[in-house]
């Protein structure tokens, strides 16, 4: 395990629909990423956060926003749920500032809209 | 572009038998180089990181990488498969230390008894 938890596991949600995934980083992580993984894809950065500032953001429209907390949790947030947005959805937590080079990847929260 | 392609999308290989998974990067001055294993309903999970020296890198599980510059290739390699090692494998790159992992679409591996 890699101490990256994410919560909900599993979600059910109605398109129009807002939703809210959460993240806790690996102890001493400051820096957290977020993917979304279509079924059969490889998983598609959708943004990083740094000390509480978005740092580095991905093809996603601005509706896919997010947080991070002073604990270096993080929160992803989507509004107006689309059937598309049915993915996986990891988190990543890094330590930028030493090379950044390692992230550890939660379980994920699948999300199925419908 | 900054891109990563894996050449096959599925695997098949007979347990004990050897295995290469192929994967390809858009060139750049500095790269750093992963593999990472999925299992079904699960998150990813670092096999192995090349990030400078030794082009043969090792990692967990018994896989090995080796990176090739002059190629721009990073393929994963096992000399002997089992079946716990049924997953998809997904090849990864950063271009900066800092910067956002760009993963390519996966290859399936699948072990016949």
């Amino acid at each position: 395990e890699t101490g990256v938890t994410q919560s909900p596991t599993h979600l059910i949600k109605t398109r129009g629909q807002q939703v809210t995934l959460r993240c806790s980083s690996q102890s001493g992580h400051n820096t957290v990423s977020w993917y979304q993984q279509a079924l059969g894809q490889g998983p598609q950065f959708i943004f990083q956060y740094y000390r509480e500032e978005e740092n580095g953001r991905g093809n996603f429209p601005p509706r896919f926003s997010g947080l991070q907390f002073p604990n270096y949790s993080s929160e992803l947030n989507v509004n107006a749920l689309e059937l598309d947005d049915s993915a996986l959805y990891l988190c990543a937590s890094s330590r930028t500032g030493t090379g950044g080079t390692e992230a550890f990847f939660g379980q994920g929260t699948r999300l199925t809209v419908v | 572009a900054q891109s990563v392609t894996q050449l096959d999308s599925q695997v098949p290989v007979f347990e004990e038998a050897p295995v290469e998974l192929r994967c390809n990067y858009s060139s750049s001055v500095s790269v750093y180089l992963f593999w990472y294993v999925q299992y079904p309903n699960q998150g990813l999970q670092l096999l192995l990181k090349y990030l400078s020296g030794s082009t043969l890198v090792k990692g967990i599980n018994g896989f090995e990488a080796e990176f090739n510059k002059s190629q721009t290739s990073f393929h994963l390699r096992k000399p002997s498969v089992h079946i716990s090692d049924t997953a998809e494998y997904f090849c990864a790159v950063m271009y900066s230390s800092a910067s956002k992992i760009i993963f390519g679409s996966g290859t399936r591996l699948s072990i016949r008894p």
